[in-house]
């Protein structure tokens, strides 16, 4: 079975600085998808972004980007210039890719990182 | 406006009661989720359904049920037999089978406390 881990449960950066946050995994697979989704105090979760395992270059949405280390199974969340906005927490999650049996479309998330954005 | 209805945001239940969790979905979508989320264990799932009339059980399945009527539906009963039912219940859904990618979008969630 495969186990994500968040070794960070509170995070704070001053505005407009830059944070990174931690996230390793494990698994026997060799192609899946990894994701970062936010849940701001509304607790409404939020995609951030996403990566295909199997594609080298790291995802990059506006100011997040990721920083994918197949090789050292981690998968670490970067977010430059933070804004209040961005205080949340944030969780990783990991899904498999393979179609071929009913279940690998289940995510499965880490403890989460509690991130304070600092005025 | 396209998207996942949760209701009620807050519920409030006596031990021993049984209680139903309602999910709506708008995006014709054909998978759906039911996740529970407690304090420092990130969300775990409990039953998922890719077509009507089909669920699986997640990972913590058990003192829930689960039934899938309608493609927009997905309703999640806490029984009384679920030892600890007080979480934050979150619904998600998805499309499936023909992309080899696809998102899993969450509603609003509801909060259950029972006493």
């Amino acid at each position: 079975a495969q186990t994500v881990t968040q070794s960070q449960p509170e995070m704070s950066v001053q505005e407009a600085e830059t944070v990174t946050l931690s996230c390793t995994y494990d698994t026997s697979e060799s192609d899946y998808y990894l994701f970062w989704y936010k849940q701001p105090p509304s607790r409404q979760m939020i995609l951030v972004i996403r990566q295909e395992a199997y594609k080298q270059q790291n995802a990059t949405e506006n100011r997040f980007s990721v920083n994918f280390q197949k090789a050292a199974k981690s998968f670490s969340l970067k977010i430059s210039d933070s804004q209040l906005g961005d205080a949340a927490m944030y969780f990783c999650a990991y899904r498999s890719s393979s179609l071929t049996n009913f279940g690998n479309e289940k995510l499965t998330f880490g403890t989460g990182t509690r991130l304070t954005i600092i005025p | 406006d396209g998207g996942i209805t949760q209701s009620p945001k807050y519920l409030f239940r006596k031990e021993g009661q049984n209680v139903t969790l309602s999910c709506e979905q708008n995006l014709n979508h054909d998978a759906m989720y039911w996740y529970r989320q407690d304090p420092g264990q990130g969300l775990r799932l409990i039953y998922y359904s890719q077509i009507v009339n089909d669920f699986q059980k997640g990972d913590i399945a058990e003192g829930y049920s689960v039934s899938r009527e309608k493609k927009e539906s997905f309703p999640l009963t806490v029984t009384s037999a679920q030892k600890n039912p007080t979480a934050f219940y979150l619904c998600a859904s998805s499309i499936r089978l023909t992309i080899p990618y696809y998102e899993q979008y969450f509603g609003p969630g509801t909060r259950l406390t029972v006493t």
